[in-house]
């Protein structure tokens, strides 16, 4: 069993709709989570960065883990074209530790 | 703007050239990651340094190898490029520490290597 689960889609969605992304893991030490987001042809550039569970708001992105699930989510409100990437999650044990990562969400987001 | 500057963004290369991925990062981080990112398979922890001359195999090390001589720079090299090392690389660098910011890898733009 992988360490993270992440459905690659692809997701295609209508401009203004809200996107829900999603990740479920196996080890329960896990302590930071993150989302990055991709573009095509660049490095992944962090989004949204959370400690231990609960939520942390954004603008429009809202990023939720769930410890006791081992799940973490990621909404986009008003989703827009802009918003097209693919959006990875990655977490880790503690300070000093190498991220695991998710394989990565495609997600289009159509005018 | 802090950056992890990747020095080349495209290579095409021969089977059998040795291959020099240059990573240089503008934030006195400790930590750096050379990554490969293929279709289907998401991002794959190839090596990764904690300081200077200091290397941890990560989990697909094989047929590459690492240089950190000083600590802004991170090398990877292939030996004898191989025709399934074709892939976008990607090098990576965090800061130690706890709190806010841990292990947040701040990424280069990637550099995509063809081996023909």
């Amino acid at each position: 069993q992988k360490e993270v689960e992440q459905d690659p889609g692809p997701l295609s969605v209508p401009e203004g709709a809200i996107v829900s992304l999603n990740c479920t893991y196996s080890n329960s030490a896990f302590q930071y989570f993150m989302w990055y987001r991709q573009y095509s042809r660049k490095g992944p550039e962090l989004l949204m960065y959370t400690y231990s569970s609960g939520n942390k708001e954004d603008g429009r992105f809202t990023a939720q883990v769930d410890k006791s699930s081992k799940y973490i989510s990621l909404f986009i409100r008003d989703s827009q074209p802009s918003d097209s990437a693919t959006y990875l999650c990655a977490m880790s044990l503690s300070s000093g530790y190498a991220l695991n990562f998710g394989k990565g969400t495609s997600l289009l987001v159509t005018p | 703007d802090v950056k992890v500057t990747q020095s080349s963004r495209y290579l095409v290369k021969r089977t059998g050239e040795k291959v020099f991925l240059e990573c240089v990062q503008d934030m006195d981080h400790e930590n750096m990651f050379w990554y490969r990112q293929d279709p289907g398979l998401g991002l794959r922890l190839i090596y990764f340094s904690y300081d200077v001359k200091m290397k941890e195999k990560g989990d697909i090390p094989e047929g590459y190898s690492v240089s950190r001589e000083k600590k802004e720079r991170f090398s990877l090299i292939l030996e004898s490029a191989s025709t399934n090392q074709t892939s976008m690389y990607l090098c990576a660098s965090s800061s130690t520490g706890t709190g806010a910011g841990a292990n947040v890898l701040t990424f280069g733009a990637g550099s995509r290597l063809t081996v023909l």
